[in-house]
């Protein structure tokens, strides 16, 4: 266990329905990471957070898709109108971020988020 | 475009084999590179590289970097039917998004 949660581990939904997952990162992480991984690939980066500012958003992350992380803490990923090609293991990991233009520091993930649109 | 490649796809050893698995890189803004180990649930953190040429060890698993031909090795020694797992390279990118290769499936046969 390595200390990031997520919620739920497994949603089933109708296409076109909204659904949100919510990711708790290590506690005195300021980083905090979301990626897709889809089955015999590598995960791929969606956003991510430093503290409650999201710097960064892939091009993979179209309009349906929305990531906050109000105080800095936890945050939400929403897809609203879901598609069958949104069907994959979303995943969250946060890290801490370096304080120099050299230094950077490890991921941990989360457990993941399945989701299945039928 | 930032590509990370490596090899083999698949592999099948048996138990006390030593395994080499194989991680290229072509990325724009370097910083770091991190192995994963991945069973059926989310990456565990096993290697963080940064400089050339310093192996990292861990008990019988180990890793080494090289900036100039921009690849890295994890080498698997004495394997065990638990190191049976999808084991993923990635390169961390300023701004520490890291992209990720599509991982290496080892199976150990007992």
């Amino acid at each position: 266990d390595t200390g990031v949660s997520q919620d739920p581990r497994h949603k089933i939904t109708k296409r076109g329905q909204n659904v949100t997952f919510r990711c708790d990162p290590i506690s005195e992480h300021n980083r905090l990471y979301w990626y897709r991984q889809t089955l015999g690939q590598g995960p791929e980066f969606l956003t991510y957070f430093q503290n409650e500012a999201q710097l960064e958003k892939s091009r993979l992350l179209s309009n349906r898709f929305s990531a906050e992380r109000p105080k800095g803490s936890f945050s939400t990923l929403e897809i609203q109108r879901t598609e069958q090609g949104d069907s994959a293991m979303y995943l969250c990991a946060s890290s801490l971020r370096g304080t120099g233009a050299e230094s950077s520091y490890e991921q941990y993930f989360g457990p993941g988020t399945r989701l299945t649109v039928t | 475009e930032d590509k990370v490649v490596q090899s083999p796809l698949s592999l099948v050893v048996h138990e006390g084999d030593t395994v080499t698995l194989n991680c290229s890189y072509e990325v724009t803004n370097f910083r770091s590179l991190l192995w994963y180990k991945q069973e059926k649930k989310a990456p565990t953190f096993l290697f963080m590289l940064t400089s050339s040429g310093i192996e990292k060890k861990s008990g019988r698993l180990s890793s080494i970097l090289d900036k100039k031909e921009l690849f890295s090795i994890l080498n698997i020694t004495a394997t065990q039917t638990g190191d049976s797992a999808i084991y993923l390279c990635a390169v961390m990118e300023y701004g520490n998004k890291l992209v990720f290769g599509a991982g290496t499936i080892l199976r150990v046969k007992s």
